[in-house]
């Protein structure tokens, strides 16, 4: 099993660009989420969904959006990016959200 | 509305030494989890431990151990003999369960503990 996979690892964008977080798992897990990590804020949930074709918003969810048409994959858009979406986010996923979450390697997004 | 506290922001002890990293929580709920993950200079979030809010006992695997207190709202990890590769971030989280589909996960800001050899 590869656990969760994320791609890119690193990217630069330019402000007002467009750009999408990629976040698969193998582990036919229904619960997946993404979180970004910011120096002295812990991991803030961004948006997660419970199963294919239900997403909810989590407590950042502001520019960015999601979608899930499967259990595998759990893309996370950013429609124009800005310099406060400078941050490392990290794709999860679990069996339930009550169960360990297992965590990408992260991507390192930096906003120009 | 639920929150989790870590008041301490960076932690060095001597190698060897015992460490304990504490966690409070806030929630109205009666039926909740807490876990703690570890973030190794690496960057990788590494779980370590799930406890639900019926079981207050404490639990020890092999050098760490951690200390449930439904009392003070208190889920504290103690690192024992504590080694270099112990040199983390760790994180404490909460969820609460409830039937209404919208639970989520709230990290604490995390204690970043330095082992000096």
């Amino acid at each position: 099993n590869a656990g969760v996979t994320q791609t890119p690892k690193f990217q630069v964008l330019k402000t007002g660009q467009s750009m999408t977080l990629q976040c698969a798992q193998d582990m036919n897990h229904e619960y997946m989420s993404w979180y970004r990590q910011d120096p002295g804020m812990g991991l803030r949930l961004i948006h997660y969904s419970v199963g294919a074709g239900i997403t909810d918003q989590g407590e950042v969810p502001n520019g960015y959006n999601v979608s899930r048409s499967t259990t595998e994959d759990f893309p996370l858009r950013l429609l124009s990016a800005a310099p406060s979406q400078t941050s490392v986010y990290f794709c999860a996923s679990s069996y339930s959200i009550a169960y360990e979450q297992y965590f990408g390697p992260g991507t390192r997004l930096t906003v120009t | 509305a639920q929150k989790v506290t870590q008041a301490q922001t960076e932690i060095s002890v001597v190698e060897k030494e015992d460490v304990t990293l504490d966690c409070v929580y806030e929630t109205r709920d009666t039926t909740y989890y807490l876990f703690w993950y570890k973030q190794p200079p690496s960057g990788e979030l590494v779980f370590l431990i799930r406890r639900n809010s019926f079981d207050e006992q404490n639990e020890i695997s092999g050098r760490y151990s951690w200390n449930f207190q439904k009392s003070t709202s208190s889920f504290n990890f103690t690192i024992t003999a504590s080694q270099v590769v112990d040199s983390a971030v760790y994180f404490c989280a909460l969820i609460r369960r409830s039937n209404f589909g919208n639970e989520k996960l709230t990290f604490g800001t995390g204690t970043r503990l330095t082992i000096i050899p």
